[in-house]
């Protein structure tokens, strides 16, 4: 396994544009979570999935952000109306969670770097 | 509330010892992680403590008191590629088993 990928690593768009990051998880890693990081800072928790269904979400994730993930596998976060306040590097991790083989590490990917102007 | 503090930068000689502290106070605790995060890359996992005491791997040990809301991570033999930001979180008592990280400690290696 390669670890936890992410697409795109860079991101530049304008204000008020809409953009997409994609996560693709290890496999057969059953929880998925979406951080949020600036520069200086720790990573923040945004949201997070146990297969396809998203079970929390934190309040930095206001209505312009959705995040899904059909069928338990690979998860796309969607910032609508992008603002310069969204620029940061977006997280994800991956985790496996209950029964025998659990872990308690979250494994990280590279990360997207969004940057609005 | 939570709140996680870590010195925000830190310097050491190639071949010392350093000791990166961490205290918490959160609603709960489910455990503790140290992660190293070089620069434009992702957090890698260093270390877990969910009870009391030193757990040690190689060059680099972590502790922790609950009782105190304090832990830290101890590098050893330090070496240039150990210049980086260090990263202490804590893990939540829910079931999402979420990360509330600290602001990290950037870590520089001097010769």
């Amino acid at each position: 396994d390669t670890g936890v990928s992410q697409n795109p690593r860079h991101k530049i768009t304008k204000r008020g544009q809409n953009v997409t990051f994609r996560c693709d998880p290890i496999s057969e890693h059953n929880r998925l979570y979406w951080y949020r990081q600036t520069l200086g800072q720790g990573p923040e928790f945004l949201t997070y999935f146990q297969n396809e269904a998203q079970l929390e979400k934190s309040r930095l994730l206001s209505d312009r952000f959705s995040a899904e993930r059909p069928k338990g596998s690979f998860s796309t976060l969607e910032i609508q109306r992008t603002e310069q306040g969204d620029s940061a590097m977006y997280l994800c991790a991956s985790s496996y969670q209950g029964g025998a083989g659990s872990s308690y590490e979250q494994y990280f990917g590279p990360g997207t770097r969004l940057t609005v102007t | 509330g939570q709140n996680i503090d870590q010195p925000t930068e830190m310097t050491a000689t190639e071949g010392a010892i350093v000791q990166i502290n961490c205290t918490y106070q959160t609603s709960g605790f489910n455990g503790l992680f140290w992660y190293q995060q070089h620069a434009g890359e992702a957090p890698t996992f260093l270390s877990y403590n969910v009870l009391d005491g030193l757990e040690e791997k190689g060059r680099f040990s972590s502790f922790l008191s609950r009782s105190k809301g304090y832990s830290y991570l101890l590098l050893k033999e330090l070496q240039m590629k150990d210049s980086a930001s260090y990263l202490c979180a804590v893990r939540d008592w829910d079931s999402s088993y979420k990360l509330i990280f600290g602001s990290g400690t950037r870590l520089l290696v001097r010769p």
